[in-house]
């Protein structure tokens, strides 16, 4: 299996902060990469693909990078909205992970 | 626009049989993609479970493969999970899911499932 370490499990920030959160798959996964973001009694929705490609509709302040196998989720400028889980999902195969997820708290 | 909906017993005795069915409105399940199911625990992160193709190839999670059974149904535009002998780890939100290139831009709300004597 493809592990994948997602940091940091909670995440206390303001409006209008810089939020990055990580995550590491244990082997190359290319560009495989998606972010989700889940708000409390509702399914995941998905915000990033293919590591960096914003799902249409998704606000231009998440953005999605990577180095090797460390991927990196931001967020700008922390809105209201923003307050929520994140999640990463490698797709090298169809035996999909999920990062353990990052809670994003209001400070 | 693609719409999923779980449905299925809410609760269940330990040593049952789970399952769930996921109805698909706005793309013929036998049109291509896999499809899947994907779980979570009260409180805790989001766990894999199967995917399925329309012509009836599977994946399955390593940790689970022994106790699940995926299956579709084109005719009635719907995929089918089955989870057997559950315990109280398999009491979760089951959501099902279809890929895009193997992300996941489709979800259905999710289904809490209780396993409880």
């Amino acid at each position: 299996d493809i592990q994948m370490t997602q940091s940091p499990s909670t995440l206390s920030a303001s409006v209008g902060d810089r939020v990055t959160i990580t995550c590491r798959a244990s082997q190359s996964i290319s560009s495989w990469l998606a972010w989700y973001q889940q708000k409390p009694g509702k399914a995941p929705k998905l915000l990033i693909y293919k590591s960096s490609n914003l799902e249409s509709g998704v606000p231009s302040r998440f953005s999605g990078s990577e180095s090797g196998t460390e991927f990196t989720l931001t967020i700008s400028s922390l809105q209201p909205d923003d307050f929520a889980t994140y999640y990463c999902q490698q797709y090298e195969t169809y035996l999909w992970t999920f990062g353990q997820g990052t809670k994003v708290e209001i400070k | 626009q693609v719409q999923l909906q779980e449905s299925g017993p809410g609760l269940l005795k330990p040593s049952e049989t789970l399952s769930l069915t996921c109805a698909v409105s706005g793309y013929p399940i036998s049109s291509g993609y896999y499809w899947g199911w994907i779980r979570q625990p009260p409180g805790k992160g989001l766990e894999w479970i199967a995917s399925i193709y329309h012509n009836g190839h599977t994946y399955y999670s390593p940790s689970l493969k022994s106790r699940v059974t995926m299956s579709v149904d084109t005719s009635r535009n719907q995929f089918s999970l089955k989870l057997s002998s559950v315990t109280a780890a398999d009491t979760a939100v089951y959501y099902c899911v279809r890929e895009r290139e193997r992300y996941l831009p489709y979800w259905g709300q999710g289904t809490l499932v209780t396993v409880s004597s």
